[in-house]
């Protein structure tokens, strides 16, 4: 199975300052194509997930443009441009390049 | 509106057969999947299975030989079952659909279930 890191585990941050949170996997994540099989999703507080990026950098639909996805290949990043209070939550990224798809550890964001 | 509903035993005693059903309304198409993701207590996310609604089926490894997913003919309720159920099996167990987004080229989780708590206890 393809190991997905996160780090941050737990990120404290300042409303209105940006944060980031890494993601690596274990093998490569891009097909001959140049497409990264990586998504990113969002569990607020007593919710389920939910998408933001997929394609490691497309945001989905109705996702606000303060976050951003980059990365290639088996290192990736989520941005947050500035951090609003409904940012909190676990942020989780996952592989769909290989099956089973599987999850990184998930990166708790809270405001300090 | 898409939506999505977990149901089943909150209670399974160890060694039996959890059963989950997950009832879809407002969006099932030829071009979804649907899937089932469980997340232990205070951890995270685990994949189990997927079930296409051209009957293509996929599951994890490490719990395939104790788990069945599958639909009914009319791909609105989407079932799972996990046998020989230990405490290591208590988790909140969500389905979602899987459908491949705009400019996408692979499923993504569009759409989550609530999640049902399952606690495997005698």
């Amino acid at each position: 199975d393809i190991v997905m890191t996160q780090s941050p585990l737990s990120l404290p941050v300042t409303p209105g300052e940006p944060a980031s949170i890494s993601c690596r996997s274990s093998q490569s994540l891009q097909r001959s194509n140049g497409d990264n099989f990586l998504d990113w999703y969002l569990q607020k507080p007593g919710q389920s997930p939910q998408l933001l990026i997929y394609l490691g950098s497309t945001r989905a639909s109705g996702v606000p443009d303060r976050f951003s996805g980059s990365g290639s290949g088996t290192d990736f990043t989520l941005k947050i441009s500035r951090v609003e209070a409904e940012d909190v939550g676990v942020y989780y990224c996952m592989q769909a390049h290989q099956a089973p798809r599987t999850f990184g550890q998930g990166t708790r964001v809270e405001i300090k | 509106q898409v939506r999505l509903q977990a149901s089943g035993p909150g209670l399974v005693k160890p060694s039996e057969t959890l059963s989950l059903t997950c009832s879809v309304s407002g969006g099932s198409s030829s071009r979804h999947c649907w899937t089932w993701n469980r997340q232990p207590p205070g951890k995270g996310l685990e994949f189990i299975a997927y079930i296409c609604n051209d009957g293509n089926t996929n599951y994890n490894p490490s719990l395939e030989n104790r788990v069945t997913v599958s639909a009914d003919t009319s791909k609105t309720q989407i079932s799972l079952q996990v046998t020989s159920v230990t405490a290591a099996d208590t988790a909140v167990y969500y389905c979602a659909r899987l459908a491949i987004p705009p400019s996408g080229t692979y499923h993504v989780h569009d759409y989550w279930g609530q999640g049902i708590l399952v606690t495997v206890s005698p």
